[in-house]
């Protein structure tokens, strides 16, 4: 796509559950970002990929947040045991190496209920 | 650590009119860029403008330009002939240069534009 693409766009989910959140990052770029947007607050990061690997990820909270992507084009982020202060909107970004310019999607609005 | 500091939650400005949106910044790294992004209710993040800090010259893109100073650690964004669809949320943005697009953002100023 010539874009983004996040998948769902929005997702409720059972206090404890697990959730995956699903990123498409524009075709070619080798970096990707999560970032998390609590209401009323700006984006904080989460995690960095560069290719397959995690070259950065000491914006995940705890342990309940795990990221992943395996081939290097698609990233999947799992919450497990998803509290009610998880709640907020999953924004996702990449970027070609060395670009300065971070392309996002239109996030993932997840609600714990 | 950086930290990027909003203080105006709102601000309202007539259409045609100029505004200026305010954003300072703390680090102690001399390489950076700094940027403001737009977030219309469709939550997509947009750039709007960005600034190389070793290059003395304000940025400009069209009606959007800012006032870069260094020494003060302040990134202003002012929009001019404001229009309808400036009405969004923008966010002041802070990367190191070689960290990649590892953003801090700020807390974000919601502009409203009155016809």
């Amino acid at each position: 796509g010539a874009g983004v693409s996040q998948t769902p766009s929005n997702k409720v989910t059972e206090k404890g559950k697990y959730v995956e959140l699903r990123c498409d990052p524009i075709s070619g770029h080798t970096a990707l970002y999560w970032y998390r947007q609590s209401l009323g607050q700006g984006p904080e990061f989460l995690i960095y990929f560069q290719g397959t690997g995690a070259a950065d990820d000491s914006g995940l909270p705890n342990d309940r947040f795990f990221a992943v992507r395996p081939e290097g084009s698609v990233s999947t982020l799992k919450i497990q045991r998803t509290e009610r202060g998880d709640s907020a909107v999953y924004l996702c970004a990449s970027s070609i190496t060395g670009g300065t310019e971070a392309f996002f999607g239109q996030g993932t609005r997840l609600t714990v209920v | 650590a950086q930290t990027v500091t909003q203080s105006q939650p709102e601000m309202s400005v007539q259409e045609a009119e100029t505004v200026t949106l305010s954003c300072t910044y703390d680090t102690s790294e001399s390489d950076y860029y700094l940027f403001w992004y737009k977030q219309p209710p469709s939550r997509q993040m947009i750039l709007v403008i960005r600034q190389e800090a070793y290059k003395q010259q304000n940025a400009t893109e069209n009606r959007f330009s800012v006032n870069f100073q260094k020494a003060a650690k302040s990134f202003s964004l002012k929009i001019s002939d404001s229009q309808l669809g400036d009405a969004a949320m923008y966010f002041c943005a802070y990367r190191r240069r070689a960290a990649g697009n590892m953003l801090t953002f700020g807390g974000g100023t919601r502009l409203m534009v009155k016809p």
